[in-house]
């Protein structure tokens, strides 16, 4: 299957600084991609979509100013936790497709906030 | 709002016992992915089923798409140590929208296979 690289894995950091995490797909166009929280021993929830060059679509009670995503270009999109705070710790994924066939995922980033 | 119930949610057997999760809704879905994921990683897709009554086997996997499309099973054979994860269904919504072409995931099967 298709190869979609999330970067960092793991990442640590001090409560009110800001972390970027990024998706990329390695060997095909990501026309849209998606990003996901998911709590120990729990499914994934989808935070947003994002379609190249447009404006992402958060879902209800995600806050966009406080999760930024940048999807640039077809192989990129980025999301910015900012002023991150310990309940934002968790585990994020990112998920690629390119039109309507099959999404693949990221590793996923365990984010810990201190 | 479309909604995936996935049972059982924990799932702990013997090597070489046969086991089935099922994926219920009452929305019809263009299309249903099993995914099966270790702890600390992203999940890996297993299959995709397209047609309604669709069976496809993978290995000791076989799953299922029910006829009107709203549901889905996936039954492991024998199952092993090495099947232990995390199964997810996820379905796929044939209405446009702000999310569209979202996968709508259920809640996972934990499984645990012991030796």
């Amino acid at each position: 299957g298709a190869v979609v690289s999330q970067h960092p894995s793991r990442v640590i950091c001090k409560s009110g600084t800001s972390v970027k995490i990024e998706c990329r797909s390695l060997d095909f166009q990501a026309t849209t991609m998606f990003w996901y929280r998911q709590f120990p021993k729990q499914s994934l929830m989808l935070m947003a979509t994002s379609n190249e060059g447009s404006k992402a679509t958060y879902e209800q009670g995600v806050e966009k100013d406080k999760f930024l995503i940048n999807h640039a270009s077809l192989t990129l999109s980025t999301l910015t936790v900012t002023s991150a705070h310990p309940e934002d710790s968790s585990f994020y994924i990112c998920s690629a497709r390119y039109r309507d066939t099959e999404a693949f995922f990221g590793q996923g980033t365990r984010l810990t906030v201190v | 709002t479309q909604l995936l119930e996935q049972s059982p949610q924990f799932l702990s057997i013997q090597e070489g016992e046969n086991l089935t999760v099922y994926c219920n809704s009452s929305s019809v879905f263009s299309s249903l992915q099993w995914y099966r994921q270790e702890p600390g990683e992203g999940p890996v897709l297993l299959v995709t089923v397209v047609t309604g009554g669709e069976v496809k086997k993978l290995k000791r996997l076989t799953f299922q798409f029910g006829d009107a499309r709203k549901d889905s099973s996936l039954h492991i054979t024998a199952a092993q140590p090495g099947d232990t994860g995390l199964y997810l269904c996820a379905g796929a919504s044939p209405f446009g929208g702000g999310s569209q072409g979202n996968l709508i995931f259920g809640k996972g099967t934990k499984l645990s296979v012991k030796p």
